[in-house]
């Protein structure tokens, strides 16, 4: 059963249109991420968040927002979806005592055009 | 800064096969390493843990060892089967306020029957 959900699983996104990713975990972390995956990239750290209604900048936040109502739910916002925000994006949680070993959602395919 | 590096992009075997993907870091943190494995279709998961302490980490039948002197990280198998093909990405691990992993590019590894 799958602890880490993510909706929705593909989209299709216009060039300035606003795209929301949902991400819930029935993990009982405390610890959330959103993560983007390119090819020859790798993974990088979008936002995080470690409890909720507070949410922290990764390494590469510039034209996303995050959201964190409650534990078991951690947003993607794109005010203003680009043509370079076509990627995979993945959520991920951790408990704070192992916070390394993260718990990956299958990931949203988004496509800006 | 913080980083790592993963040469082998692609790495394209037959089962029973030896598998070996390197890794180096750089970090002025004391590291804790890590394998993450994605097969298609799936987000990432943990494979091995390793850290300055024990220096190896076996698991699946894979093993990973680290060398200091190097500051270098290596994944190795005996024999592969074709249910090992997937994405290995090493992953370094610091602590910064709990924003801790770092990921490389990832090394796909393909096995033919």
């Amino acid at each position: 059963e799958a602890a880490v959900t993510q909706s929705p699983r593909s989209k299709v996104a216009v060039t300035g249109g606003k795209v929301t990713l949902s991400c819930h975990q029935t993990n009982n972390h405390d610890y959330m991420y959103w993560y983007r995956q390119d090819t020859g990239h790798g993974l990088r750290l979008i936002h995080y968040s470690y409890v909720a209604d507070s949410t922290e900048k990764g390494d590469i936040p510039d034209g996303y927002k995050a959201s964190r109502p409650s534990q078991e739910n951690f947003s993607l916002i794109l005010e203003l979806a680009s043509l370079s925000q076509t990627a995979v994006y993945f959520c991920a949680s951790s408990d704070t005592r192992d916070a390394e070993t993260l718990y990956f959602g299958s990931g949203t395919r988004l496509t800006v055009l | 800064g913080d980083s790592v590096t993963q040469m082998q992009g692609q790495v394209t075997l037959s089962e029973d096969d030896f598998l070996f993907i390197n890794c180096t870091y750089s970090t002025t943190w004391y590291p804790t390493l890590f394998w993450y494995v994605q097969y298609p279709g799936e987000g990432p998961q943990l494979l091995l843990k390793v850290t300055t302490a024990n220096n190896k980490g076996i698991s699946r039948g894979f093993e990973a060892t680290y060398d200091k002197r190097t500051t270098s990280f290596h994944l190795q198998k005996a024999s592969v089967q074709e249910s090992d093909s997937a994405v290995y990405y090493c992953v370094l691990g610091i602590y910064q306020g709990g924003r801790a992993l770092i990921f490389g590019t990832g090394t796909t590894v393909s096995v033919s029957p």
